[in-house]
């Protein structure tokens, strides 16, 4: 099944802060997160791995708890360029490269 | 690296022609995915492959698709005959499994249409 990510849609204004949710009915051993632009192709952010480990780079962070099989993404100080549609993808096994089953998508519009 | 390639980037097509969707993933990769996008049903798993090998393709709609990756520098998604149904972009992605922290590369895809 899919994995079900909310809000669907959020309008910011140009540094404020936004939460994007993934929750699973399935087990998870990792979550993806992705950004894809209108008319592009989506792109890595980060992924994390069983052990509800949290990650991060830039204002852009995420954290990931296996036993509620849920994934949050935290957008700090949002910027113009953070405008997207962000998925998550969840991998359910361990075996190496699994095959991710994204979720319904969030769009972000930040406004000036 | 130049990336995932796809080609072509748009394709359209009569109802009942064979289409052949072709992909170039990152040299090195050794997983090769193919989803489909449409606005109904987000983005969806068709078949992904692990070292040339198809390891899962339950997701292919039905036997008027198929996938080929007879080689590691090379994958085509044939749909014969195409429908209007089908049309939607398909994206080609390649990841490695030699360490965990890789995501995804997506090529740009491939938008279709059939009429």
């Amino acid at each position: 099944q899919q994995p079900v990510q909310s809000p669907q849609a959020v309008i910011l204004r140009e540094g404020e802060d936004a939460v994007i949710n993934c929750s699973s009915s399935k087990a998870l051993y990792s979550v993806h997160w992705y950004r894809q632009k209108h008319g592009e192709a989506p792109v890595f952010l980060m992924i994390l791995l069983k052990g509800g480990e949290q990650k991060g780079h830039e204002k852009i962070s995420a954290s990931f708890n296996e036993k509620k099989q849920q994934s949050s993404l935290y957008l700090t100080a949002s910027q113009l360029s953070y405008s997207g549609t962000y998925f998550c993808g969840t991998g359910d096994s361990n075996f190496g490269n699994e095959k991710l089953t994204f979720g319904t998508g969030t769009r972000l519009t930040i406004i000036p | 690296d130049a990336g995932v390639i796809q080609s072509p980037r748009h394709e359209v097509t009569e109802m009942g022609q064979e289409v052949t969707l072709r992909c170039k993933p990152i040299s090195g990769h050794n997983s090769l995915f193919w989803y489909r996008q449409t606005m109904m049903r987000g983005l969806e798993l068709l078949i992904y492959f692990n070292n040339n090998v198809p390891i899962d393709d339950s997701g292919m709609p039905e036997d008027r698709f198929s996938a080929k990756m007879p080689n590691a520098s090379f994958s085509t998604l044939k749909i014969q005959p195409s429908e209007p149904r089908d049309s939607a972009v398909y994206f080609c992605a390649s990841s490695s499994n030699r360490g965990r922290s890789y995501g995804y590369t997506f090529g740009s895809g491939t938008r279709l249409t059939v009429v």
